[in-house]
């Protein structure tokens, strides 16, 4: 299976700020796809980052605050803008695999801990 | 639509006891099912899935779980807990064919008594 590097791996920011946050696959994927974990919340898809074409986020999550690129094949930045307290949570790359044989299964990064003070 | 409930945020069990996590789910369509688990400082992985076929679907580590349409549910066994099974433990669904969203519970997490 795929092998995602992510960083960083944890941040403190100051509000107001804004992160970007880097994902790296080992091979080339169609599909990338940001969550958000929150303490004591499920998963959140915030967007699905597809080369070539504008990412597609998900019902309570813009662009503006969270700009995605996906300028390649195998990498995928996400960006937290403007940074507020609510934003701490832990930012997760994902990709999926057996697309073809719509299994939908998901290899995750590490996953990126943001601090928002 | 489709969503994911898992009973109990936080399950202990001692060492060599049963672990049972209670997943049960909502898909208006035939759904795929998942277990992923995160260890401390690391991302999800999976566990096991239930495309089509056995019901009873068996993954890494020992554990196992049984798909039950009638009763909605997809709970997560291991016979006899080790230490190195705490973890968080996470449920998820998707619809079948192609890529389709999957949706997660809020996770368990396990912790195993010595």
């Amino acid at each position: 299976s795929a092998v995602i590097s992510q960083k960083p791996s944890r941040d403190i920011c100051q509000r107001g700020t804004s992160l970007t946050i880097q994902c790296q696959v080992d091979s080339q994927v169609t599909m990338m796809f940001w969550y958000r974990q929150q303490p004591g919340q499920s998963l959140t898809l915030i967007a699905t980052a597809n080369q070539g074409s504008e990412a597609t986020y998900e019902s309570g999550f813009v662009i503006d605050k969270f700009p995605i690129s996906r300028p390649n094949l195998t990498f995928s930045t996400l960006t937290v803008s403007n940074m507020s307290p609510e934003d701490s949570s832990i930012y997760l790359c994902s990709v999926a695999r057996d697309v073809d044989s719509g299994a939908n299964v998901l290899t995750f990064g590490a996953g990126s801990r943001l601090t928002v003070l | 639509a489709q969503s994911v409930t898992q009973l109990g945020s936080h399950v202990s069990v001692s060492e060599g006891a049963l672990v049972l996590l209670r997943c049960n789910y909502s898909s208006s369509v035939p759904p795929y099912l998942f277990w992923y688990v995160q260890y401390p400082n690391q991302g999800l992985q999976l566990l096991l899935k239930y495309t089509t076929g056995a019901t009873l679907v068996k993954g890494i580590n020992g554990f196992e779980a049984e798909f039950k349409k009638s009763e909605t549910s997809f709970h997560l066994t291991k016979p006899s807990a080790h230490m190195s099974d705490a973890a968080e433990y996470f449920c998820a669904v998707s619809g079948a064919g192609g890529y389709q969203k999957v949706t997660f519970g809020t996770g368990t997490k396990l912790q195993v008594i010595p």
